[in-house]
């Protein structure tokens, strides 16, 4: 099977830009989470999809959000960018509702200028 | 609120040596915890999982050990070769919720020397 994939792997932004980032879980999958990944704050839960319907949320502004399409394929997309949401996001998959390994692609790296 | 330590921050290891990593939380009603490895730049391959019911899972030359009263889990790698070389994660999944949420601890860099 084929892993989590990302797109794009890279990007570069000006603030005040909006920004919005794929993932496409392993197919069977119908988990979708996003986290972010900086070095000061570490890995950071953003949201979690499942069945097109967002299951939980982490602390982040509203301009931060996402969606899931019913192919379970996902997308986040983060508007008015600031120099702080330079980061590397990370999406991870999982085939059941809990207790199953969660599988992560190789990220998207923003940055923001 | 669920925290997750990862002691030490940094290590430095010959070639074949056996190691030992911490991972410690503070909320013992976990669901299971998940042990990765990142590589500089890149996304985080899973190494166990240990489920909230298990004492401990072995991979190859990988074993992970949970102990949920104590709120510790430990990663043991045997004869290290620097291709382990990287960061190391553990995570943690709480037992309430039907969620897929991970905490992450903070990583142990891990450097084995040829």
């Amino acid at each position: 099977k084929a892993g989590v994939t990302q797109t794009p792997r890279y990007l570069i932004k000006t603030r005040g830009q909006q920004v919005t980032l794929s993932c496409s879980p392993i197919s069977g999958h119908r988990s979708v989470s996003w986290y972010q990944q900086t070095p000061g704050q570490g890995l950071q839960f953003l949201f979690e999809y499942f069945s097109e319907t967002q299951r939980n949320k982490g602390n982040f502004p509203g301009r931060f959000s996402g969606r899931q399409f019913s192919n379970s394929r996902s997308e986040m997309n983060v508007s008015t960018l600031e120099l702080g949401d330079s980061a590397l996001y990370l999406c991870a998959s999982s085939s059941r509702d809990r207790g199953e390994t969660q599988y992560f692609g190789p990220g998207t790296r923003l940055l923001v200028l | 609120k669920q925290e997750v330590t990862q002691i030490p921050a940094a290590l430095s290891v010959p070639e074949g040596e056996n190691l030992v990593l911490n991972c410690s939380f503070t909320d013992s009603a976990i669901y299971n915890l998940q042990w990765f490895r990142q590589d500089p730049g890149k996304g985080l391959t899973s190494l166990l999982l240990i489920q909230s019911s298990q004492r401990e899972q072995t991979s190859g030359r990988l074993n992970a050990s949970l102990d949920k009263s104590s709120g510790r889990s430990t990663l043991y790698i045997a004869a290290s070769q620097p291709g382990d070389s990287a960061t190391y994660l553990c995570a943690v999944k709480d037992g309430g919720g039907a969620t897929n949420k991970l905490i992450f601890g903070t990583g142990t860099l891990l450097a084995v020397q040829p």
